[in-house]
């Protein structure tokens, strides 16, 4: 069975520095894997996703995510955080047809003035 | 062009009673989804469909039914509510090698 891991429940970051949401998944044969965003009584926005070919992707916002097969990890970052990047971030694997995502248990960010 | 949309938006329930949530989507996806998200656990698959007329459970399919009588609809029902189905519940949408669309949610309280 496939499963994400989201390592960090909480993280803090000062505006304007740098930020790394790790993931880390669980599947047999080569993922879809996706981020998403929620802010706070909202729904869920798609950043970026990653289905095949270059493993670095660029999403909305500002946000970039690497594929790393060998060590199972689709790692989200920016460069630096604005205020309005504080939400709840979700990592999400899945196989690209019918079966539905799977979902980490998010990683809330909170970012410091 | 609306997308993934949700009816209600919120609802009170007592233990015990039923109620149905309607999903409608406009973009002829094939696959429809509902998922519910409770704190700290992300969201889970309650039951999908991949096409009119078929469905199929999740991971968390106990105490809900579903049904596609139509492509663009998908109805998730719940017979007996009970405090543990207190959640935010979210229909999702796609087609073969695409992204999930996801509605605004229907956020559901049982007493």
């Amino acid at each position: 069975a496939q499963s994400v891991t989201q390592p960090d429940i909480h993280i803090t970051v000062s505006e304007g520095a740098s930020l790394e949401l790790r993931c880390n998944y669980s599947y047999g044969a080569t993922p879809y894997l996706f981020w998403y965003v929620q802010s706070p009584g909202q729904g869920l926005q798609l950043l970026l996703k990653y289905f095949s070919g270059d493993t670095l992707v660029q999403g909305i916002k500002g946000f970039e995510a690497e594929f790393k097969r060998s060590q199972s990890s689709f790692n989200l970052r920016k460069p630096s955080v604005h205020w309005s990047d504080a939400a709840e971030y979700f990592c999400a694997v899945g196989e690209g047809g019918a079966d539905g995502l799977t979902f980490g248990k998010g990683t809330h960010l909170i970012i410091q003035p | 062009n609306a997308g993934v949309t949700q009816t209600p938006k919120f609802r009170v329930l007592k233990t015990g009673q039923s109620m149905t949530l309607l999903c409608a989507q406009d973009m002829n996806h094939e696959y429809m989804y509902w998922y519910r998200q409770d704190p700290g656990m992300g969201l889970r698959l309650i039951h999908y469909s991949v096409g009119e007329g078929t469905t199929a459970k999740g991971e968390v399919p106990d105490g809900y039914n579903v049904s596609r009588l139509k492509k663009q609809n998908f109805l998730l029902g719940l017979e007996s509510a009970a405090p543990s189905q207190t959640s935010v519940y979210f229909c999702a949408s796609t087609r073969t090698g695409e992204t999930q669309y996801f509605g605004p949610g229907t956020r559901l309280l049982v007493l």
